[in-house]
């Protein structure tokens, strides 16, 4: 089955500093790999997702680029904001329904 | 929207005795799944539903758990007999038809914590 890396584990960031958290994955069948947003007390919120058919997306201050012949994949958060703080976690999917998550990354953002 | 709906959102309960939780996915979602999230395993799936019919179980950690999803609104996990290694936070996600989505994007309810003495 799939298996995702995840690092770091714990970041901390100066506010309006960039922050940046990077994710192998082991199948080269999956072709969608989401990010996903968990602040404390709630369920993982999608950030925003990529397939494999494109190497770069944007939305506002986050991007995710993915290299396929890496097998690795990386979220990018710019002018980090005090509400950045949460746990991010990467994900990898065959385009079925099963997403194998990585374990987690700890961002902090020192105001 | 209400989003996904879970209770209780707080369970503490004995060794040994049963626990069931309870999931309302979203309007019109016809895939729901049921997750569990430790500090040691991380995010991991324990079953999968799509059109209130289990498609993969494989997560699920042994007999003592089960899932039911009797019609497209209401699902449920039970687990029978708990012990102190079931405590966890389970998340119950919803997700739309393939034809109508783009993606695979799961909607995750705020979870259940789950404690077990």
């Amino acid at each position: 089955g799939e298996n995702v890396e995840q690092h770091p584990s714990t970041l901390s960031v100066q506010e309006g500093d960039s922050a940046v958290i990077k994710c192998t994955y082991s199948d080269s069948a999956s072709n969608y790999f989401p990010w996903y947003k968990q602040e404390l007390g709630k369920g993982p919120q999608l950030i925003i997702d990529i397939r494999s058919n494109v190497g770069e997306k944007k939305d506002q201050r986050i991007a995710v680029t993915l290299n396929k012949t890496a097998k690795h994949f990386s979220l990018h958060i710019t002018e980090t904001q005090p509400e950045d703080s949460a746990v991010y976690f990467c994900a990898a999917s065959p385009w079925d329904y099963k997403l194998s998550f990585g374990a987690g990354t700890t961002v902090t953002v020192r105001a | 929207d209400a989003g996904v709906i879970q209770s209780p959102r707080h369970e503490v309960t004995e060794m040994g005795q049963e626990v069931t939780l309870r999931c309302k996915p979203i309007s019109g979602h016809n895939s729901l799944f049921w997750y569990r999230q430790t500090m040691m395993r991380g995010l991991e799936l324990l079953i999968y539903f799509n059109n209130n019919v289990p498609i993969d179980d494989s997560g699920m950690p042994e007999d003592r758990f089960s899932a039911k999803m009797p019609n497209a609104s209401f699902s449920t996990l039970k687990i029978q007999p708990s012990e102190p290694r079931d405590s966890a936070v389970y998340f119950c996600a919803s997700s739309l038809p393939r034809f109508l989505a783009h993606d695979n994007e799961q909607f995750f309810g705020p979870g259940t914590r789950l404690t077990v003495l």
